[in-house]
């Protein structure tokens, strides 16, 4: 499978507190990206990262991404309550024209 | 930003029909879109790759005779699930990428998912 990995797999902190959760894949790629889903719910676009860049910032969120790893992070600062979601890091590969999820990582955000 | 609609949100379908879901890009033409598949508290499976006008690719151990995909228009893909069981219960999402002259975005958009019942 191309599916790529993440860790944790489940993640609780307290409200205020810095979120990280990693994420490992397979291939070479085009670009990386991060989405936030709700429970039962679709998928929110977060923030994309090319192959040639190594971090990139958004607002509370911080993503970098190391090409020779195969990995990428995701940091969300001064997390809330809102937060609390699932998120799945996504990569875009360059041949075939696919795009794959990793396994995710669920949040919890304790008020 | 583009939008992509799904078609219906919800179906609960008896066992043995077939079920055919419509994903279509509301503002903007797109040559490729993909079908996932994601089972509760699971990460999203890419089903296959639908390309206008051509066969879908199909990931592996995905039946194409189970799950058929045709992308007639820019604008449209669907995926009928065929004689379905009750197995085939999930939230099945589809993505959009927009086509430019000289390529394709990077950017996808995802439609709100479907949510499948087979009883």
């Amino acid at each position: 499978s191309q599916q790529g990995e993440e860790d944790p797999q489940a993640l609780s902190i307290q409200e205020g507190e810095n979120a990280t959760m990693n994420c490992s894949y397979k291939t070479s790629i085009n670009n990386l990206q991060w989405y936030r889903q709700n429970s039962g719910r679709g998928l929110v676009h977060l923030i994309l990262i090319r192959s040639n860049e190594r971090e990139k910032h958004s607002g509370r969120l911080r993503v970098t991404l190391d090409t020779s790893k195969k990995s990428s992070s995701l940091l969300i600062t001064a997390s809330r309550a809102a937060d609390t979601a699932s998120y799945f890091c996504a990569t875009d590969v360059w041949i075939g024209n696919q795009f794959y999820f990793g396994t995710g990582t669920s949040l919890t955000v304790i008020p | 930003g583009a939008v992509v609609s799904q078609h219906p949100s919800r179906v609960i379908c008896k066992s043995g029909t077939s079920v055919k879901i419509e994903c279509r890009s509301l503002d903007f033409q797109a040559t490729t879109m993909f079908w996932y598949r994601q089972f509760p508290k699971q990460s999203l499976m890419l089903m296959a790759t639908s390309n206008e006008g051509s066969k879908a690719t199909y990931e592996q151990g995905v039946e194409k005779d189970k799950f058929l995909i045709n992308h007639a228009s820019l604008t449209l893909s669907t995926l009928t699930v065929t004689s379905a069981h009750p197995e085939d219960s999930s939230f099945y999402i589809c993505s959009a990428r927009p086509s430019l002259a000289g390529g394709l975005t990077d950017t996808q958009y995802f439609g709100p998912g479907t949510r499948l019942t087979v009883l």
